[in-house]
């Protein structure tokens, strides 16, 4: 089955820019959607398709997709963005969704 | 607005099963793929399963399958998971999710989730 790599956390300083990959055997080929975790709440998709913000995201979220690993890049990181983050494609293979493993981003 | 509110979560002893429910509402639940997704206590995000808007097909992972039902009411506008043969480690929060029409590999409605424990 395919298999999602993500590193279980990043830390970054307020203001600072925040990088969250995740690997994957020709992840390129595939759609990488990217989810935002708060404690105790349900997972938000804030990047759909490798690069698309969904509506009310801010533009500090941005993603990036090429060989074996996709990037989720946080601008200008606040308070507010310390949350768990999930990469996830569909394995046409298999015909099962797949998700990273999750990463921690902690702000400094 | 758009939402979906499980139900049916609890306590339950190895071997034994439980129904999980999700209603919808705010959308046209019958034009929509659903999916159940599941999260154990400090884990990551599992995908379960995932039923097409007509019911006419079923997937799931690997470590539900044979186990596990999937299934729709349109007309109730309800999602369940009928799980059977439970195993300490089905325990997690069981959370169903709308995928996407505009982007069909993604989950872009998440319910709050319910919790399911498979202790003695």
């Amino acid at each position: 089955s395919y298999v999602l790599t993500q590193p279980p956390s990043v830390s970054v300083a307020p203001g600072q820019t925040a990088r969250i990959t995740c690997g994957g055997n020709n992840i390129g080929s595939k759609s990488v959607h990217w989810y935002q975790q708060k404690p105790g709440q349900a997972p938000v998709v804030v990047v759909y398709d490798d690069s698309d913000r969904p509506s009310g995201i801010p533009e500090r979220f941005s993603g990036s997709n090429s060989g074996n690993t996709a990037t989720l890049t946080i601008s200008r990181v606040e308070a507010g963005d310390e949350a768990d983050y999930y990469c996830q494609v569909w394995d046409s293979s298999s015909d099962q969704g797949v998700f990273g493993g999750g990463t921690k981003l902690t702000v400094l | 607005q758009v939402q979906l509110v499980e139900s049916g979560g609890g306590l339950v002893k190895p071997g034994g099963s439980l129904r999980l429910s999700c209603a919808a509402s705010g959308f046209t639940f019958s034009d929509y793929y659903m999916s159940w997704i599941r999260q154990a206590p400090g884990k990551g995000l599992e995908w379960v399963s995932n039923i097409r808007s007509s019911s006419s097909y079923t997937n799931y992972a690997d470590s539900v399958k044979g186990r596990f039902t999937i299934s729709r009411d349109n007309a109730k506008n309800s999602l369940y998971l009928q799980m059977n043969t439970l195993r300490a480690e089905d325990t997690a929060v069981y959370y169903c999710a709308r995928k996407s029409i505009t982007h069909p590999r993604a989950f872009d409605i998440w319910g709050q989730g319910t919790m399911v424990t498979v202790s003695s």
